[in-house]
């Protein structure tokens, strides 16, 4: 497809466990974020890749959560030692570059249910 | 703390009338503005944005205005339809950095 795909869409997963969740950025997009939505809450940054540059990790919430760009494409988000606090929509984004002027584009995003 | 804020959680309007959105922020680095639609179960989809160096962008029914002095932007869109009925997110970010700040949303409603 031409958008931002992410997999799985939805995930159900015991307190305690790891999950790992992918994004697969438009193709050509340089730029790739992680966001996640709380319920009522708005999209809260969690870490930006530009090429082959050192990832902006700022927003990562804890050192359980981390991510990793493979070949300047497809991301994966891994949550360890799930809390149930971790229990939201994490949305993928991508852009053409780093320019502000490029709106990011996102994915419908896989909802993450923590028991 | 809460540095993109907008304090209407919804809005119901009128097909054919004028749908007005609002958004404050805090941060005085912040220098680009966007807001973004979303549909339930869908990623959000980027609709219109504005640099400080403006204080007007129009695209189509869609129009934003910043009061920097104010730290305000609001959306307008006219006339509203159906179709339009979504929740609106105000962004915002920083010059040098890429990540968006996003206020909690405006779910708004087109009512026929």
């Amino acid at each position: 497809g031409a958008g931002v795909s992410q997999s799985p869409s939805n995930k159900v997963t015991e307190k305690g466990k790891d999950v790992e969740l992918r994004c697969d950025p438009i193709s050509g997009h340089t730029a790739l974020y992680w966001y996640r939505q709380s319920l009522g809450q708005g999209l809260e940054f969690l870490i930006y890749f530009q090429g082959n540059s050192a990832p902006d990790k700022s927003g990562l919430p804890s050192d359980r959560f981390s991510a990793e760009r493979t070949g300047g494409s497809v991301s994966t988000l891994t949550i360890q030692r799930t809390q149930q606090e971790d229990s939201a929509v994490y949305l993928c984004a991508s852009s053409p570059g780093a320019g502000r002027g490029q709106p990011q584009h996102f994915g419908d995003g896989t909802r993450l249910s923590i028991l | 703390d809460q540095q993109v804020k907008q304090n209407s959680p919804s809005l119901s309007v009128q097909e054919g009338r004028i749908s007005i959105l609002n958004c404050d922020y805090t941060n005085s680095m912040f220098d680009y503005f966007l807001w973004y639609k979303k549909y339930p179960a869908e990623g959000p989809t980027f609709l219109i944005s504005i640099s400080s160096i403006k204080d007007k962008n129009e695209d189509g029914r869609f129009t934003v205005f910043l009061n920097k002095s104010a730290k305000h932007l609001s959306l307008h869109i006219v006339p509203s339809q159906p179709g339009d009925s979504a929740v609106y997110f105000c962004a915002a970010s920083e010059e040098g950095a890429q990540k968006l700040v996003f206020g909690q949303g405006t779910r708004l409603t087109i009512n026929p």
